[in-house]
């Protein structure tokens, strides 16, 4: 079965800082790959998603993330964080094909913005 | 659309009552999945249905708990009888595929279980 880790728990930067969340995954196969964020008190919103194609990936609210097939790494970024973007990210990973279980959530890593 | 739609956004019951749980997927979505969140387990996948049949109930934890989707618009997640260990938020979503372009899953606000 596949899985997701997220290695930092909880991420604390200041306004303006650059962010960079790690993801890995274990599946030897094709994968579709998501980034959620859940805002406090609220559901699970799509910040992007890697299909196929361009391994950088564009998503809302100036983040992105790279998809490195070697490392079985899809990592998030954004150049300049806001007290707004105050969250807990999810990674997860969807198996292209087979019997494996459906999408898997990596455990969350939880980022405070200070203003 | 207005997306995922979950009743009640809020729950408090007592420990042997009965609990339910309702969803109105995105229209069109053919994939509606059942999560359960919390702080230990982090966000659990408990059932998915496609076109109205569940097809994985692998995650559901015991007996006490049964899925239903009597049509492609409703489903209903029941715990019967409800215990503390419970207590979470559960989330519903739909897609419209499982795998391949346009498989993401739609979240809806879920709903916050509290078993006394």
């Amino acid at each position: 079965a596949q899985s997701v880790s997220q290695h930092n728990h909880h991420v604390i930067l200041s306004e303006a800082a650059s962010l960079e969340l790690g993801c890995n995954y274990s599946y030897g196969g094709t994968v579709n790959l998501f980034w959620y964020v859940q805002y406090p008190g609220q559901h699970l919103q799509l910040l992007l998603k890697y299909f196929s194609g361009d391994p950088l990936v564009k998503g809302i609210k100036g983040f992105e993330a790279e998809f490195i097939k070697s490392k079985f790494s899809f990592n998030l970024r954004k150049p300049s964080v806001q007290w707004s973007d105050t969250a807990e990210y999810f990674c997860a990973v969807n198996p292209y094909s087979g019997s494996a279980r459906q999408l898997t959530f990596g455990s969350g890593t939880q980022l405070t913005v200070l203003p | 659309d207005a997306g995922v739609i979950q009743s009640p956004r809020h729950e408090v019951t007592e420990m042997g009552q009965e609990v339910t749980l309702r969803c109105k997927p995105i229209s069109g979505h053919d994939y509606l999945f059942w999560y359960r969140q919390t702080m230990m387990r982090g966000l659990e996948l408990l059932i998915y249905f496609n076109n109205n049949v569940p097809i994985d109930d692998s995650g559901m934890p015991e007996d006490r708990f049964s899925a239903k989707m009597p049509n492609a618009s409703f489903s209903t997640l029941k715990i019967q009888p409800s215990e503390p260990r419970d207590s979470a938020v559960y989330f519903c979503a739909s897609s419209l595929r499982l795998q391949g372009a346009n498989n993401e899953q739609f979240f809806g606000p879920g709903t916050r279980l509290t078993v006394l």
